[in-house]
């Protein structure tokens, strides 16, 4: 089944600890994004990777870092998680990145800091 | 700077009504795509439609029907009949084409929360 995964689905942490969302697709896809959902704020994106090693800012980009070593992988980092960064987050992948393909979304990953 | 405003915030109706969601959009481009995507309360983001700026035609898939005008930048939602099942939050998106190696990010708007009561 074509899907984009994320762990945890649910995480509570405290202001400072570092942790590790990861994200996954098995649709050999090139794009991939991570947005943020607040209420209110709809969705903005974090980052994005064109392809393996090709990264770079999306809109509120502060806080976070990424990764992209291999093709099907894309784990959003958080070094020092602050109260601000308490949201859903959502992982997307679509086959190019040229605004033209459907961007398929991982099902959020809830995150609370303390 | 591509925009997309959604002005109902909160739309309750009762089942069997029909609804329409709006949905208006600001782009300097003129190759750009439209997308409504449906947030259940379980919370994931499902695909509902992807419309091109070339393609001005209604969409209708079942219940669902989809209405595309570039002379208002508008790109409406109706659902026919609704059911429970409709309850959701919906968020309308624009991405403008980019060349190879440019972001086709997303711009979302701020959604709108549809509560079906039976």
């Amino acid at each position: 089944e074509a899907q984009v995964t994320q762990n945890p689905r649910y995480l509570i942490t405290v202001t400072g600890k570092k942790l590790t969302v990861t994200c996954s697709q098995n649709m050999n896809h090139e794009y991939m994004s991570w947005y943020r959902q607040d209420p209110g704020l709809g969705l903005r994106q974090i980052y994005y990777s064109m392809n393996v090693e090709v990264t770079d800012k999306g809109d509120v980009p502060e806080g976070y870092k990424v990764s992209r070593k291999e093709k099907r992988n894309f784990p959003l980092i958080l070094e020092s998680p602050s109260p601000n960064q308490t949201s859903l987050y959502f992982c997307a992948s679509s086959l190019f990145g040229v605004g033209t393909d459907t961007q398929y979304f991982g099902p959020g990953t809830r995150l609370t800091v303390l | 700077a591509q925009k997309v405003t959604q002005a109902q915030t909160e739309i309750s109706v009762v089942e069997k009504e029909d609804v329409t969601l709006d949905c208006v959009y600001e782009t300097r481009d003129t190759t750009y795509y439209l997308f409504w995507y449906k947030q259940p309360p379980s919370g994931e983001l499902v695909f509902l439609i992807r419309r091109n700026s070339f393609d001005e035609q209604n969409e209708i898939s079942g219940r669902y029907s989809w209405n595309f005008q570039k002379s208002t930048s508008s790109f409406n939602f109706t659902i026919t009949a609704s059911q429970v099942v409709d309850s959701a939050v919906y968020f309308c998106a624009l991405s403008e084409y980019a060349y190879t190696g440019a972001n086709s990010k997303l711009t979302f708007g701020k959604g709108i929360t549809l509560s079906v009561r039976p």
